[in-house]
């Protein structure tokens, strides 16, 4: 079975920091990940996902994620912390049928002045 | 990016009765649409994939005559919560499903459901 296990529940950065937000999965096959963000009472945002090809991906508002296959990692990172991103970050994987995402728990992002 | 509205964003309701939410697609049209339950502090839980025009797949542990979902038309899905009870109270997300050169899955504001 699929899983996916983000270690820091809460993370608090100073603006203008960088930042790095964790994500392990297991998968049987070649996964497909994703990073969404959540702010308080909204729905998700996909921040960005990997599918193939480069390692390195870069997605909206800055952020980045490196897919590294022998750590079965998937971090996330955004080298200046802006306070506007502060949320809740979601690690997911799957196939390439969003029916098949599982997500994380969740990495609650506060940013301090 | 493609916009999916989920209403209502916030319902409170008397144990016993029924309630229903709806998810819209509103600038594409979506054959599949996803449910998720979301416990305070805890992940996204899929429900059930919705299908246009064919019954909803539900996952393991989902009650389908509690959760019941309807997908009548490409850029509608709605999901009622029969005779809610107390546990029944989260937040229910949907998302759509855009296929093309770039499938992708955008998800509604969700919706706190809160039975009393």
């Amino acid at each position: 079975a699929q899983s996916v296990t983000q270690p820091d529940i809460h993370i608090t950065v100073s603006e203008g920091a960088s930042l790095e937000l964790r994500c392990n999965y297991s998968y049987g096959a070649t996964p497909y990940l994703f990073w969404y963000v959540q702010s308080p009472g909204q729905g998700l945002q996909l921040l960005l996902k990997y599918f193939s090809g480069d390692t390195l991906v870069q997605g909206i508002k800055g952020f980045e994620a490196e897919f590294k296959r022998s750590q079965s990692s998937f971090n996330l990172r955004k080298p200046s912390v802006h306070w506007s991103d502060a949320a809740e970050y979601f690690c997911a994987v799957g196939a390439r049928g969003y029916s098949t995402l599982t997500f994380g728990k969740g990495t609650m992002l506060l940013v301090s002045p | 990016g493609a916009v999916v509205s989920q209403h209502p964003s916030r319902v409170i309701c008397k144990s016993g009765t029924s309630v229903k939410i709806e998810c819209r697609s509103l600038d594409f049209q979506a054959t599949t649409m996803f449910w998720y339950r979301q416990f305070p502090k805890q992940s996204l839980m899929l429900m059930a994939t919705s299908n246009e025009g064919s019954k909803a797949t539900y996952e393991q542990g989902v009650e389908k005559d509690k959760f019941l979902i309807n997908h009548a038309s490409l850029t509608l899905s709605t999901l009622t919560v029969t005779s809610a009870h107390p546990e029944d109270s989260s937040f229910y997300i949907c998302s759509a499903e855009r296929t093309g050169l770039d499938t992708e899955a955008f998800f509604g504001q969700g919706t706190r459901l809160t039975v009393v």
